[in-house]
């Protein structure tokens, strides 16, 4: 069983379209951390969020942390094929990361 | 500066031998942790080493053990080992135990039949 609920499991876009995935929990965590897998390959870290309603920005990618700091999730804008991936989200406790199922992403050219 | 390095990157074991992988960590980094990641679920935490300690330890019974060296590489050691234990083995490492960000190697492939 996973302590955070990730939503959609799949997501599949047109280039150029926006999107957002989801990551919800009863739990409070210290912080969350994003991370992109691509196949074959260990996650990738792409934003920590650590205070409750923090916003954070990446290029096309915006990140927000909950006021309770039990969910949060990712807006991607403009999508592109690069973006394919699956993205995971996880909640710090002490010592050890939580991790959600993921969400497979497919942007189509 | 290097990353993380895991070995080896695929492995085939029979149900019943004992398997070792290892986990060279990110120059830099002392805390060093392993997840298991099934095929289709996130990872899932087994256990952290912290200056050559067991820091943490997740849901995982004791036949999977762990080793962290002076130079902050480690090992994870399964034995007994069954065929639910095929997966991605990941190693992190951080230069803090609790983060703040994790650095992941790519992962040994264990597949047991």
């Amino acid at each position: 069983t996973q302590l955070l609920e990730q939503s959609p499991q799949f997501l599949s876009i047109q280039e150029g379209e926006n999107l957002t995935v989801y990551c919800n929990s009863s739990s409070v965590f210290s912080s969350l951390q994003w991370y992109r897998q691509e196949p074959g390959e260990g996650p990738v870290l792409l934003v920590t969020v650590v205070t409750g309603g923090e916003v954070k920005k990446l290029k096309r990618l915006t990140f927000q942390f909950g006021d309770a700091r039990k969910d949060s999730s990712l807006h991607i804008t403009a999508a592109q094929p690069g973006d394919t991936g699956l993205y995971l989200c996880a909640g710090a406790q002490d010592y050890k990361l939580s991790f959600g199922a993921g969400t497979t992403v497919t942007v189509r050219a | 500066e290097t990353g993380v390095t895991q070995s080896p990157t695929h492995l085939i074991k029979t149900r019943g031998q004992q398997v070792t992988l290892r986990c060279s960590s990110q120059s830099g980094h002392n805390t060093v942790s392993w997840y298991q990641q099934a095929l289709g679920q996130g990872p899932q935490f087994i256990f952290q080493y912290y200056r050559e300690e067991e820091n943490g330890r997740g849901n995982f019974p004791p036949r999977f053990s762990g080793l962290q060296f002076p130079n902050y590489s480690s090992e994870l050691n399964v034995n007994a080992l069954e065929l639910d234990d095929s997966a991605l083995y990941l190693c992190a490492s951080s230069g803090d135990r609790e983060g703040p960000g994790y650095t992941f190697g790519s992962g040994t492939r264990l597949t047991v039949v």
